[in-house]
């Protein structure tokens, strides 16, 4: 079955560090992938996408994730978080397989929490 | 410009008892769509619409049915409300198959 997987269901880590989140698809064919984010109380706002080209995105307030076609993966990074980067995320993906170009799937979300 | 706005915001239904979400978008996009989001399980796809006129079933459709008579209007229905759909309602549109997501404010449902 098509899937997007988030294996990271809740992250904390302290200012300054490092973060990375993992999203891997099950989707065969072309895919346009997104990153949103979810602030405490509010509505998900698109953080970056990849459709074609430079596997490397960059998107708002420093993110950036890189597509690996060979590993169905899309992770997202950030090098030094933020308190105020505590929020959900969540990858989704934008498959043709099948012809179902329609269909937006969503990963279960990640949680990330960074202490001060 | 208001962008996606969904009415209402809160609602606490009785099981059996039914309902109507709207959704109203400013942007004439084109493609519209329901999700239903509970904790630990992400966004799930109810229903979507790829044009006036056209509806098709998502991940989860069973006990919603929608509407989409005019091209700003996207309308999830409940027919008899259950408490398995308790849960924070997002409607979302999009100009095409490859554009970002546009999504409202949310519906916060509660069936007792």
């Amino acid at each position: 079955a098509q899937s997007v997987s988030q294996h990271n269901h809740h992250v904390i880590l302290s200012e300054a560090a490092s973060l990375e989140l993992g999203c891997n698809y099950s989707y065969g064919g072309t895919v346009n992938l997104f990153w949103y984010v979810q602030y405490p109380g509010q509505h998900l706002q698109l953080l970056l996408k990849y459709f074609s080209g430079d596997p490397l995105v960059k998107g708002i307030k420093g993110f950036e994730a890189e597509f690996i076609k060979s590993k169905f993966s899309f992770n997202l990074r950030k090098p030094s978080v933020q308190w105020s980067d505590t929020a959900e995320y969540f990858c989704a993906v934008n498959s043709n397989y099948g012809g179902a170009t329609n269909k937006l799937i969503f990963g279960t979300g990640t949680l990330l929490a960074v202490q001060p | 410009n208001a962008g996606v706005t969904q009415t209402p915001k809160f609602r606490v239904l009785k099981t059996g008892q039914s309902m109507t979400l709207l959704c109203a978008q400013d942007m004439n996009h084109e493609y519209m769509y329901w999700y239903r989001q509970d904790p630990g399980m992400g966004l799930r796809l109810i229903h979507y619409s790829v044009g006036e006129g056209t509806t098709a079933k998502g991940e989860v459709p069973d006990g919603y049915n929608v509407s989409r008579l005019k091209k700003q209007n996207f309308l999830l229905g409940l027919e008899s409300a259950a408490p398995s759909q308790t849960s924070v309602y997002f409607c979302a549109s999009r100009t095409g198959p490859n554009s970002p997501l546009h999504f409202g404010n949310g519906t916060r449902l509660t069936v007792t």
